[in-house]
């Protein structure tokens, strides 16, 4: 079965702060995990994304951590930018997607 | 050049009616989708078509019928709507190779029912 637990649902930090946002499943098969950004009125897009044979991966100032044996997985964006304001989708499995509930990120300046 | 485009993109109607939305992905991909996004933001599945073929078919009302007369395209029909169907209809489209996939989203069909 999918569940995917999402937090936080809100997360509001400074300019050139960092942000991290977690995210647990349920189902220990499974082994592909996407981020997705969506700004607002917008659609969602892929962000990164990891596999489960991979503990990190990143991309400049994103990152992305799986813990498999906690069956949770972590998105951390660095020196955070107005640009980065959006709500951030944490999502498990590869044809069938079962998305976090969303975090609203606010960038203040 | 649009890769996944869907329409219409607004939608206001009254309960009771029938509306369909279209989708049509120009990437050569598969596998289609449509997602809800209600207004807590929530993105649920709904159906997924491969190869025209349905694969996935979540807890959706009988009123909501997907049609895919190609892979390309990915329609869905909605009868007698109701005010809980208003929402953010996405159309997306699998890319990416085995085990891995990014998820085309259209732009969304804001559907309002009063």
């Amino acid at each position: 079965g999918e569940n995917v637990e999402q937090h936080p649902s809100t997360l509001s930090v400074q300019e050139g702060d960092s942000a991290v946002i977690k995210c647990t499943y349920s189902d220990s098969a499974s082994n592909y995990f996407p981020w997705y950004k969506q700004e607002l009125g917008k659609r969602p897009q892929l962000i990164i994304d990891i596999r489960s044979n991979v503990g990190e991966k990143k991309d400049q100032r994103i990152a992305v951590t799986l813990n498999k044996t906690a069956k949770h997985f972590s998105l951390h964006i660095t020196e955070t930018q107005p640009e980065d304001s959006a709500v951030y989708f944490c999502g498990e499995g590869y044809q069938k997607v079962t998305f976090g509930t969303g975090t609203k990120l606010q960038v203040i300046p | 050049d649009t890769a996944v485009s869907q329409t219409p993109k607004y939608l206001v109607t009254q309960m009771g009616n029938d509306k369909s939305i279209k989708c049509e992905q120009n990437l050569g991909h598969d596998t289609m989708y449509w997602y809800k996004q209600d207004s807590k933001k929530f993105l649920k599945i709904m159906f997924s078509y491969n190869n025209k073929e349905l694969i996935i078919n979540e807890t959706v009302p009988n009123r909501f019928s997907p049609k895919s007369p190609d892979k390309a395209h990915l329609n869905l029909h909605i009868n007698s709507l109701e005010l809980g169907d208003s929402a953010v209809y996405f159309c997306a489209s699998l890319g990416g190779g085995i085990d891995t996939g990014e998820l085309f989203f259209g732009e969304g069909s804001r559907l309002t029912v009063l």
